[in-house]
């Protein structure tokens, strides 16, 4: 079975400092890829999303960029964080028809000093 | 572009009761895609329903239950006798037909009372 894993946690980490959130998928190929925000107390904000290795959307312009090294590997970085990049990231993927179930993983939760 | 309109912010109810949260979708598409998901106070998101836009049929899944009325572009859901374990922020979202992208709405926040 397919599962989703990201890491940390949590985090917590001064302004102006670099970030990378790390997410892998085992048990299938070739998935697609999602990143989202989540501020507290609002919805799901699509950030970035990859259909394949390198292939990456940008969703929202930001201080925040993804990199897909590896088919099942997806990194959201930042070289330095704002005040405003506080909140919760979530890390998804679906197979690569179209259409299908985002699957989440357990999300990291962000805070910026 | 597409847009989910879930109107209720917060719903409290006591256990037992049976509870419906509303989604309204907006989409030009004829082809759509419309997805439930729980996300309970650990925060991960659990993926609960996926409903093609030409499958007009309701939905049961023991206490779960899903209302599509394609006229009047909405994707109800109900929960009969609510439990505390409930209690979560639910959300409903809509994809356009052959799209990888998903667009949430903000979320209805139920808060299920013993």
């Amino acid at each position: 079975s397919q599962t989703i894993h990201q890491w940390p946690a949590t985090l917590v980490q001064p302004v102006g400092s670099p970030l990378s959130l790390e997410c892998t998928v085992e048990g299938t190929s070739n998935p697609n890829l999602y990143w989202y925000r989540q501020a507290a107390g609002r919805g799901l904000q699509l950030l970035f999303y990859s259909v394949g290795i390198g292939q990456i959307s940008s969703e929202v312009p930001q201080n925040l960029s993804a990199s897909r090294p590896q088919d099942r590997q997806f990194i959201l970085s930042s070289k330095k964080l704002l005040l405003s990049d506080s909140g919760f990231y979530l890390c998804a993927w679906s197979s690569g028809m179209s259409n299908q179930p985002q699957h989440f993983g357990d999300g990291t939760r962000l805070s910026i000093l | 572009a597409q847009k989910v309109t879930q109107a209720q912010t917060e719903i409290s109810v006591v256990e037992k009761e049976d509870v419906t949260l509303d989604c309204v979708y907006e989409t030009r598409d004829t082809t759509y895609y419309l997805f439930w998901y729980k996300q309970p106070p650990s925060g991960e998101l659990v993926f609960l329903i996926r409903r093609n836009s030409f499958d007009e049929q309701n939905e049961i899944s023991g206490r779960y239950s899903w209302n599509f009325q394609k006229s009047t572009s909405s994707f109800n859901f109900t929960i009969t006798a609510s439990q505390v374990v409930d209690s979560a922020v639910y959300f409903c979202a809509v994809a356009q037909g052959g799209s990888e992208k998903l667009v949430f709405g903000k979320g209805t926040k139920l808060t299920v009372n013993p």
